[in-house]
């Protein structure tokens, strides 16, 4: 069975330091990957989704970046946090192209506050 | 761009209550339409879920009905129990998803 795992799941940084955000997917190969944001009370922005290796696609501009370094591993970074990056931060897969029913599958997310 | 518009934010039901969630969308090409249910510090998670073939979906309580010449779709939760009260978040999409801004469903013992 496939799983996803996200970490860490709380973190309290200090404006204009740097972040990283890991998400991994276990059981599955050439997954699409994706990022998204939920402020307090929001809804879920997509930040980055991902295709394959190095293939990252950004749906909004901002102080964030993605990279994909392997087949199912997604990294979230920032290399100075602003205020404005506080918020719950989800890593989601779906199938390959082709396979995919269409259907996300969220991890638990990380709850990022800055102060 | 928001392209998938939710209504209401919050939505207070009594036990035993309909609770109905209503979204609209735009893009003409979209061909899947999921819901998701979410708690509290946890993420969504799909509930039901409709392709445009067809105009309503029933699993249990929950029910998707899909009007594609209005390009709108809604979430009934029949008999609501305290045990829904979560945030509910309707999506669009072709691959992935565009989320409305989501619903807070409380239902009231």
């Amino acid at each position: 069975s496939q799983t996803i795992h996200q970490w860490p799941a709380t973190l309290v940084q200090p404006v204009g330091s740097p972040l990283s955000l890991e998400c991994t997917v276990e059981g599955t190969s050439n997954p699409n990957l994706y990022w998204y944001r939920q402020a307090a009370g929001r809804g879920l922005q997509l930040l980055f989704y991902s295709v394959g290796i190095g293939q990252i696609s950004s749906e909004v501009p901002q102080n964030l970046s993605a990279s994909r370094p392997q087949d199912r591993q997604f990294i979230l970074s920032s290399k100075k946090l602003l205020l404005s990056d506080s918020g719950f931060y989800l890593c989601a897969w779906s199938p390959e192209p082709g396979l995919n029913t269409g259907e996300l599958f969220f991890g638990e997310g990380s709850r990022l506050t800055v102060l | 761009q928001q392209q998938v518009k939710q209504s209401p934010q919050s939505l207070i039901v009594q036990k035993g209550g309909i609770s109905i969630i209503n979204c609209a969308y735009e893009n003409t090409a979209f061909d899947y339409f999921p819901w998701y249910q979410q708690f509290p510090g946890k993420g969504p998670a799909l509930l039901i879920a409709i392709r445009p073939d067809v105009s309503e979906k029933k699993e249990g309580r929950f029910t998707i009905s899909f009007n594609k010449s209005a390009k709108q779709f809604s979430l009934h939760i029949m008999d609501s129990q305290p045990g829904d009260s979560a945030t509910y978040f309707c999506a669009a999409s072709t691959e992935g998803g565009r989320f409305g801004a989501g619903t807070r469903l409380t239902v009231k013992p």
